[in-house]
């Protein structure tokens, strides 16, 4: 049931876009994206349902694709504060999400 | 909005020594998961409970695992008969229904 993210890790200068991909085996009833800091707690970003909405805030965005139970996060102009490992959760039903081993981003000046 | 509390940060114990974690769920949410994350890992579901009941504890980890919530507000994990292989971090979140869940900052527990 864990769904599989890519990549493991990426490294980006200053400024740069990233693509952050999670893809799950199973019919997902939702995908929620988190980013987690050494040491805190995993920070909630957004969730997004079935019928593919895109959502986003700032230079953060989200898509799922239904058809292809896949999600992709997209990290637009990014900056210092966005490094942190990025993790995806799916959920089969309405409560328990199913992490994948997280993407760890770090951001250069 | 206070965020979801957890108690202790750590805790250290002896291997056999049971040991109880502490959860105060964001005030107006009803419902409150329990996680286990280790290194390298995402967060692994453990239970959850809506309001007072609990509706999910097939993926407790072993007999040596249970959950209260017993008034539908803060709950209590305890682990009886600690191994090794339960040094993790304990997460707990909450959410309103199927709204967002918000996770607390976790108990580190480290097994002696």
């Amino acid at each position: 049931q864990q769904p599989v993210q890519s990549p493991q890790a990426v490294i980006l200068r200053e400024g740069e876009d990233a693509v952050i991909n999670c893809s799950s085996s199973k019919a997902l009833y939702s995908v929620h994206w988190y980013r987690q800091k050494h040491g805190e707690a995993p920070v909630f970003l957004m969730i997004l349902l079935k019928g593919g909405e895109q959502k986003g805030h700032d230079k953060i965005s989200a898509s799922f694709n239904e058809k292809k139970q896949q999600s992709s996060l997209y990290l637009t102009a990014s900056q210092l504060s966005y490094s942190g490992t990025y993790f995806c959760g799916t959920a089969l039903t309405g409560y328990a999400l199913n992490f994948g081993k997280g993407t760890s981003l770090l951001v250069t000046p | 909005d206070t965020g979801v509390s957890q108690n202790p940060r750590h805790k250290i114990t002896k291997r056999g020594q049971n040991v109880t974690f502490r959860c105060d769920p964001i005030s107006e949410h009803n419902r409150l998961y329990w996680y286990r994350q280790t290194l390298g890992q995402g967060p692994e579901f453990l239970t959850y409970f809506q309001n007072e009941a609990q509706l999910e504890k097939s993926r407790l980890l072993s007999d040596r695992f249970s959950a209260e919530r017993p008034k539908g507000s803060f709950s209590t994990l305890e682990i009886q008969r600690t191994e090794q292989g339960d040094s993790a971090m304990y997460l707990c979140a909450s959410s309103l229904g199927d709204h967002p869940q918000h996770f607390g900052d976790g108990t580190r527990l480290s097994i002696l």
